[in-house]
């Protein structure tokens, strides 16, 4: 079974505009953590945000929040006022604490094009 | 800052060679990981290593293996390049006490 799911491989968002990446994930370890990764054209993985699975408040990074809803078992990006450089795929992704090898399980990711 | 290097950011093989994709970093991390990125399936784990001359197959071993003879180097072969493997390979490291991962820049292999 696919433990995240992204379900929209690609959106537009005009700019300046907010936007919100969805993400679904599937656990039965009780501690994790999630993790959103922009990668623009030129290929490297930048993370952008990390929410635990006890973490109280939704994380925040600047225009990068996660509104972090567990009994949905989601995780969904939102970003504000978005960028033109703000174009990129994007990758939502999952850490097990069970799992003792920290490898980070992936979703299919979702490609956002701003629009001036 | 955490770097993570790969040796070629573009590489064209033919079919049956053995290939050979470095990857080195600088900041002593214990674990190491090899995905593929694939159009439409996001990164898949190949192989990862949390210790020198230790391995662990990841979600999609076959064709490919591992050697980590330093802690700073993690090398992904592929015995006998087919056209299937075409694809990018990224190369990450963490530390266990971090939650973080440090990719490389990512080498995109083409076999033709």
């Amino acid at each position: 079974a696919q433990k995240i799911t992204q379900t929209q491989p690609g959106m537009f968002v005009q700019e300046k505009e907010a936007v919100t990446l969805d993400c679904t994930y599937d656990t039965s370890d009780p501690s994790y953590g999630l993790f959103w990764y922009k990668q623009p054209s030129s290929g490297e993985m930048i993370f952008l945000i990390y929410q635990g699975s006890y973490d109280q408040q939704n994380a925040t990074e600047g225009r990068y929040s996660l509104n972090f809803q567990k009994a949905r078992k989601s995780a969904n990006l939102v970003i504000s006022a978005s960028q033109l450089g703000d174009s990129a795929m994007y990758f939502c992704a999952m850490r097990e604490t069970m799992d003792s090898s920290y490898k980070l399980i992936f979703g299919s990711g979702t490609r956002l094009l701003v629009r001036p | 800052d955490v770097k993570v290097t790969q040796s070629s950011r573009y590489l064209v093989k033919r079919t049956g060679e053995k290939v050979f994709l470095e990857c080195v970093q600088d900041m002593d991390h214990e674990n190491m990981f090899w995905y593929r990125q694939d159009p439409g399936l996001g990164l898949r784990l190949i192989y990862f290593s949390y210790d020198v001359k230790m391995k662990e197959k990841g979600d999609i071993p076959e064709g490919y293996s591992v050697s980590r003879e330093k802690k700073e180097r993690f090398s992904l072969i592929l015995e006998s390049a087919s056209t299937n493997q075409t694809s990018m390979y990224l190369c990450a490291s963490s530390s266990p006490n971090l939650y973080g991962y440090t990719f490389g820049s990512g080498t995109r292999l083409t076999v033709v």
